[in-house]
């Protein structure tokens, strides 16, 4: 059983398209995040999401929102996508407060942008 | 401003070598110091960690040094094999609130 999924593995669009990846974990974790991960390979954190709050990367643009309709799923939304959105989007989750900080990662989502 | 510097950012090292990836942070609040390992495709999953009250771990052939008045610590793989070829990734985060900020990652070739 795989403990967090994404969905779609590739996605090749369009600039200006608007796209969702799908995410879903097995585990029972509170947390929920999504990192970006770009062609240097260095993990960015965009959203963490936990128990209904929100914490926002700054440096996110607004055109990325992420949509948790229950504590197991957190999607990500991009509108209007731009070439610098191509990256690698990782789902991970954790359990809060179990003061280890371990993440359980999916196996990433590439997004190509033309 | 980068909390967790990470070097060198790639290596290789031949069969039974012994690379080690360096890693320093500024925050010294941060009490929680894992490793995460990224084979091609995959995403990074934990492989080892430490918190500062040890200067080291072992779990197999993979050590951490730790080094609290330096800030800094580091990942030894002894014994490497071509199968440790992989990107790792450094990171650090304060217990209770799990947010890890990662390195910039290393890529590591070992050679047959």
């Amino acid at each position: 059983d795989t403990a967090v999924s994404q969905t779609p593995k590739y996605l090749v669009t369009q600039m200006g398209n608007d796209k969702s990846i799908k995410c879903e974990q097995n585990l029972g974790h509170d947390t929920m995040y999504w990192y970006k991960q770009d062609s240097k390979k260095f993990l960015k954190i965009m959203f963490s999401y936990n128990n209904k709050e929100l914490i926002i990367n700054e440096t996110v643009p607004n055109r990325f929102s992420p949509k948790s309709p229950d504590k197991a799923h957190l999607n990500l939304h991009i509108n209007s996508l731009e070439l610098g959105d191509s990256a690698v989007y990782f789902c991970a989750s954790s359990r809060q407060g179990t003061n280890t900080g371990e993440l359980f990662f999916g196996e990433g989502s590439r997004l190509t942008v033309l | 401003q980068q909390q967790v510097k990470q070097s060198p950012q790639s290596l290789i090292v031949q069969k039974g070598g012994i690379p080690i990836i360096n890693c320093a942070y500024e925050n010294t609040a941060f009490d929680y110091f894992p490793w995460y390992q990224q084979f091609p495709g995959k995403g990074p999953a934990l492989l080892i960690a430490i918190r500062p009250d040890v200067s080291e771990k072992k779990e197999g052939r993979f050590t951490i040094s730790f080094n609290k008045s330096a800030k800094q610590f580091s990942l030894h793989i002894m014994d490497s094999q071509p199968g440790d070829s992989a990107t790792y990734f450094c990171a650090a985060s304060i217990s209770g609130y799990s947010t890890l900020t990662f390195g910039k990652g290393t890529m590591l070739l070992v050679s047959p």
